[in-house]
């Protein structure tokens, strides 16, 4: 059965701080992973999403995340964040061929000035 | 291009009651997934419809059903409700062409149910 571990319901990071949100995958085939991200009252917005064409996946808004098989991790990262980053994010999965995408608890990022 | 659109975005209702809720998939899209999110399950998917026939199920109970019209709009009906049915109901809509794991979901921005 699929899975999804995020650790850290919340993490706290500077403003201009490396931003690192972990998340840990169990799938019994090669999985699609993704992540989206969710603002206040609104619903989820894919940042990227990684479909095995290669390990180290770009998204949008300066995000990134590396599909690391060894490890069952899928880790989102950006450089420098920004005030505007503040916000919920999830990390999910779903297996080649199937329909359901499973959900991580999600981690609320927030940024300090 | 509009994005994916559900009304209505707040709904109050009381146990016992049923509820419809409503979803417009981006123009062309062919499949529509519902979730439930609530603070202490998370998100959790109910169901997919793709060209008006279910797809695929979540472990829900079948107080929560489904359908999908023609046009790809899709209904979602929750009946008998519960006090812990108290959540936010996303749709998300995709092209469909391949299995849901391969294509990009466009969620809407939900619609929030109050059972009281």
């Amino acid at each position: 059965a699929q899975s999804v571990t995020q650790l850290g319901s919340h993490v706290s990071v500077s403003e201009g701080a490396l931003v690192l949100l972990r998340c840990n995958y169990s799938s019994s085939v090669p999985p699609y992973l993704f992540w989206y991200v969710q603002y206040p009252n609104q619903g989820l917005q894919l940042l990227l999403k990684y479909t095995s064409a290669a390990t180290l996946v770009k998204g949008i808004n300066g995000f990134e995340a590396e599909f690391k098989k060894s490890e069952t991790s899928f880790h989102l990262t950006k450089p420098s964040a920004h005030m505007s980053d503040a916000a919920e994010y999830f990390c999910a999965v779903s297996e080649t061929g199937g329909f359901k995408t499973i959900f991580g608890a999600g981690t609320r990022l927030f940024v300090k000035a | 291009k509009a994005g994916v659109t559900q009304t209505p975005r707040y709904l109050i209702k009381t146990r016992g009651q049923q509820v419809t809720l409503s979803c417009s998939p981006i123009s062309g899209h062919r499949s529509v997934s519902w979730y439930q999110q609530t603070p202490g399950q998370g998100l959790q998917f109910l169901f997919e419809y793709f060209s008006e026939t279910q797809r695929n199920k979540g472990n829900f109970p079948g107080r929560f059903s489904g359908r999908q019209f023609s046009n790809s709009r899709s209904e979602m009906n929750v009946s008998t409700l519960e006090l812990g049915d108290s959540a936010l109901y996303l749709c998300a809509s995709s092209l469909g062409r391949t299995a849901q794991g391969t294509d990009t979901q466009y969620f809407g921005p939900g619609t929030r149910l109050t059972v009281l």
